[in-house]
């Protein structure tokens, strides 16, 4: 069975950094691709990130460049979101999302998501 | 970059009711679409992808339909598990925008 544990959210300042974990159980993690999505509360769903199977390729969504780092650790089996400079509107859920082979964007499995709240 | 608009935003519909929720693209993605479902504090669930092709183990009362701009997520008989938000979602290329979403509701 695919597992997919989120760890790392919490309260930040505006302005702060927050690194999120993903640890990924009963799949073979460095065949896939990963994302990770977001939802602000009571929102809808906003792509964040991917990165590729092997972590060579990364692709960000314009509101995060510049900002987050996504990164995998295939030895380990855990996928990172770096997330610098962060501003009340990054507050939401982060959902680990593991990728299609073929296309990247199908989620077929989701994490239980970890809450990150930006505020003073 | 390509924008998706679904509509409606929200419907009511009883037990058994056809419901049909359309999802435009501002640009053609040809077939690269997803539609998710997504119940109250859970994390989304994949239905459909390249448009009209079902995940194993979704029901067959679920159907996607549609290719360049103008898709469609079908449920022919509404059942009260299927009360949720659903997302459609580009899947071609980056970034994977999705729809704003539509809420289907208990009349």
């Amino acid at each position: 069975e695919v597992q997919l544990l989120e760890s790392g959210g919490g309260l930040v300042q505006p302005g702060g950094s927050l690194r999120l974990s993903c640890a990924a159980s009963g799949l073979m993690f460095s065949n896939y691709p990963m994302n990770w999505v977001r939802q602000a509360p009571g929102k809808g769903l906003e792509w964040v990130s991917v990165i590729s199977d092997s972590g060579r390729n990364t692709y960000y969504a314009d509101s995060v460049k510049g900002r987050f780092t996504i990164s995998r650790d295939n030895s380990k089996n855990t996928l990172y979101l770096q997330m610098n400079s962060l501003r009340a509107e990054d507050t939401a859920v982060y959902y680990c999302v593991k990728g299609g082979r073929s296309n990247w964007a199908e989620c077929d499995f989701w994490g239980q998501g970890t809450l990150v709240s930006v505020s003073s | 970059d390509i924008q998706m608009t679904q509509s409606p935003s929200s419907l009511s519909a009883s037990i058994g009711d056809r419901v049909t929720i359309t999802c435009r693209a501002s640009q053609s993605i040809t077939n690269n679409l997803n539609w998710y479902q997504q119940k109250p504090g859970k994390a989304p669930n994949l239905l459909i992808y390249s448009a009209s092709t079902l995940l194993s183990g979704v029901p067959s009362r679920f159907s996607g339909s549609g290719s360049g701009t103008d898709f469609t997520l079908t449920i022919s008989s509404l059942q009260p598990e299927d009360f949720a938000t659903y997302y459609c979602q580009r899947s071609s290329l980056v970034p994977y925008t999705f729809g704003q979403g539509t809420k289907v509701e208990i009349k």
